[in-house]
């Protein structure tokens, strides 16, 4: 069983669309992440929720609304899509906050091509 | 401001020999140092990590050394092997304060 899903791997998609980017985790961990990395290779957090709070909201432009219907899904929905939102889009989860042991389990990651 | 800088993009090893990967931080509050393993088209997976209390941490073939006045670590694989091709991306958190941070990755090849 895959511990961390997401779907689609691949979105292709025009400039101006809406879409979604599902994650599912089936490891019982009470915190989920998006992460983003872009073409410069770096993965950087974008938001955080733990037991569908959210708890991390770094400044990323207010297109993107992370939404989190319970603690084992973390879904992602993009607003009209710009060409520099092209980039590899990292769902994880972990058991603890911020532990002294923090492990992220990512899944498989969802490339998102804005044309 | 890139806290977590890994300044070689790739490296190459012979299999059999040692593969060192180099990984520097600025954020000297940092105390709990990661290493993730990305193979292509799959998410990055956890490979060994290391607090602020340690400055040696082994799991088999992998060891991670911790230079804390250096702000430096290092990930050693001996003996490297094929499989182990690989992007690694060393990460770095704050425990109870921040979430992970990474370095841009480091793609090892190694050769049969």
């Amino acid at each position: 069983d895959t511990a961390v899903s997401q779907t689609p791997k691949y979105l292709v998609t025009q400039m101006g669309n809406d879409k979604s980017i599902k994650c599912e985790q089936n490891l019982g961990h009470d915190t989920m992440y998006w992460y983003k990395q872009d073409s410069k290779k770096f993965l950087k957090i974008m938001f955080s929720y733990n037991n569908k709070e959210l708890i991390i909201n770094e400044t990323v432009p207010n297109r993107f609304s992370p939404k989190s219907p319970d603690k084992a899904h973390l879904n992602l929905h993009i607003n009209s899509l710009e060409l520099g939102d092209s980039a590899v889009y990292f769902c994880a989860s972990s058991q603890v906050v911020w532990g002294t042991n923090e492990k992220l389990f990512f899944g498989s990651g969802t490339q998102l091509s804005v044309l | 401001d890139q806290q977590v800088k890994q300044n070689s993009p790739s490296l190459s090893v012979q299999e059999g020999r040692i593969s060192i990967l180099n990984c520097d931080y600025t954020n000297s509050m940092f105390d709990y140092f990661l290493w993730y393993k990305k193979y292509p088209a799959e998410g990055p997976t956890f490979l060994i990590s290391i607090s602020s209390i340690k400055d040696k941490n082994e799991d088999g073939r992998f060891t991670v050394f911790l230079n804390k006045s250096a702000k430096h670590l290092s990930l050693h694989i001996v003996p490297s092997q094929p499989g182990d091709s690989a992007v690694y991306f060393c990460a770095a958190s704050v425990s109870g304060n921040t979430p992970l941070v990474f370095g841009k990755g480091t793609r090892l090849s190694v050769i049969a």
